[in-house]
């Protein structure tokens, strides 16, 4: 079945803790990229990646990092998880020339204390 | 910002009504496209409207675009409970990968 996952799907760590939220995707796409939904706020963008070894700031980017060493797995990293970044993250993927439709994972609810 | 609105930001109808929701955006997009999200999970894409169209249909969904009013329209005819969901807009601005979201129109549909 084509899909983008994600794990783990719930988290609550603390202020400081190294974490990785993992994202892959079994279709080939070429382009992934990480969002958090906050409320009222809608989706915004985190980081991207265009393709293997290829990523880009997004709109808030702040407190992230991003790897794309292979074509499937996008993952997101918080270095030092801060109480802001307690959020809804999902990650999508898109093929080329699809007009940007993305594919999204399931999403992973972060809570940071 | 260069975000899509949506309008309203909530509505309520009853089955067999049909709901309409709005989007405004800023600048110049090569395409818009509408998501649905049942509550808490992920976004499911519905259709794309490329900049160079006005209409476009897909089942009971109805999608317009009016670039010379940067507005959207998105219509759910004959609607059913199983329609209740959030509904955002993501535009993609011209020279601009990223999609761009809205904050959403919360739809409920009563049955």
């Amino acid at each position: 079945e084509a899909q983008v996952t994600q794990n783990p799907r719930y988290l609550i760590t603390v202020t400081g803790k190294k974490l990785t939220v993992t994202c892959s995707q079994n279709m080939n796409h070429e382009y992934m990229s990480w969002y958090r939904q906050d409320p009222g706020l809608g989706l915004r963008q985190i980081y991207y990646s265009m393709n293997v070894e290829v990523t880009d700031k997004g709109d808030v980017p702040e407190g992230y990092k991003v790897s794309r060493k292979e074509k499937r797995n996008f993952p997101l990293i918080l270095e030092s998880p801060s109480p802001n970044q307690t959020s809804l993250y999902f990650c999508a993927s898109s093929p080329p020339g699809s007009g940007e439709t993305q594919y999204f994972g399931p999403g992973t609810r972060l809570l940071v204390l | 910002s260069q975000q899509g609105e949506e309008d309203p930001q909530a509505l309520s109808i009853q089955e067999g009504e049909n709901a309409t929701m709005n989007c405004s955006y800023k600048t110049s997009i090569n395409n818009l496209q509408w998501y649905r999200q049942n509550s808490g999970r992920g976004l499911v894409h519905l259709i794309l409207i490329r900049s160079n169209e006005r209409e476009k249909h897909s089942g009971r969904l109805r999608v317009t675009l009016d670039t010379s009013k940067k507005s959207s329209s998105l219509l759910i005819t004959a609607s059913r409970a199983a329609d209740t969901a959030s509904y955002f807009c993501a535009t993609v601005f011209t020279g601009r990968r990223a999609l761009t979201f809205g904050s959403g129109t919360r739809l409920q549909v009563q049955p």
